[in-house]
């Protein structure tokens, strides 16, 4: 069945640069997307960015000069890549498959000094 | 930006009883194509969402029939017939018609 499982660390410091991993299974990336939405804690839902089942990539513009998304198809995995943390980025980061029908558990991060 | 606006609950909710939420965008999101491009989801306590409508009326696979989608290009309702338990949580309606994709701010359900 689909699954997606993120992955990355819990705790960074202010201006690193965080990196997570989205791992998928039971879909191909060359056939769904996969988005990332963060969720700030106990607020709303934010989308970030989606890399397409082509290959290419849309940002929210609010995080566009800091953040990356990629994949590994060998692999099934989809990478996000952002820098210059600050706490402001802390929450839960969620992957999910495209049309968002199928979401990770997600990822607490906590940008703190 | 595409602005959603959600609004609020009487809450709680008595169980059997329906609920309704509304969500508005700042703008329509009818397409050219027909297709209303506005979902819906639910996040349970301590769960990631779940995708409970798209299209702005077509219910995700598995997804209970008391749960049913309505609106115009910008007005929404997302109805839920006979509430139980297991509907509590946060409802959001999400438009995908433009980039940045964005959701409305969230609709907290409790059950009596």
């Amino acid at each position: 069945q689909v699954q997606l499982e993120e992955s990355g660390p819990g705790l960074m410091q202010p201006s690193e640069t965080l990196s997570l991993t989205c791992t998928v299974s039971g879909f191909s990336l060359t056939s769904n997307g996969v988005g990332w939405v963060r969720q700030p804690l106990g607020k709303g839902l934010v989308w970030m960015g989606t890399i397409w089942a082509g290959g290419s990539t849309n940002y929210n513009s609010a995080v566009q000069s800091r953040l990356s998304i990629s994949r590994d198809t060998s692999k099934s995995q989809v990478f996000l890549k952002m820098n210059s943390l600050q706490p402001e980025d802390t929450g839960t980061y969620y992957c999910a498959r495209v049309p968002f029908d199928y979401w990770g558990q997600g990822v607490m991060v906590t940008v703190s000094s | 930006d595409i602005v959603m606006t959600q609004g609020a609950l009487p809450n709680p909710v008595p169980s059997g009883e329906s609920a309704s939420i509304t969500c508005q965008s700042s703008k329509s999101l009818l397409h050219s194509n027909g297709k209303t491009y506005l979902n819906w989801y639910l996040q349970r306590p301590g769960q990631s969402p779940q995708l409970l409508i798209y299209w702005m009326s077509t219910r995700a696979s598995g997804v209970s029939d008391r749960f049913s989608g309505s609106g115009s290009g910008t007005d929404f309702t997302l109805k839920i017939s006979s509430v139980e338990a297991e509907d509590v949580g946060v409802y959001y309606c999400q438009q995908f018609l433009e980039y940045p994709l964005t959701f409305g701010s969230g609709t907290k359900l409790e059950i009596k």
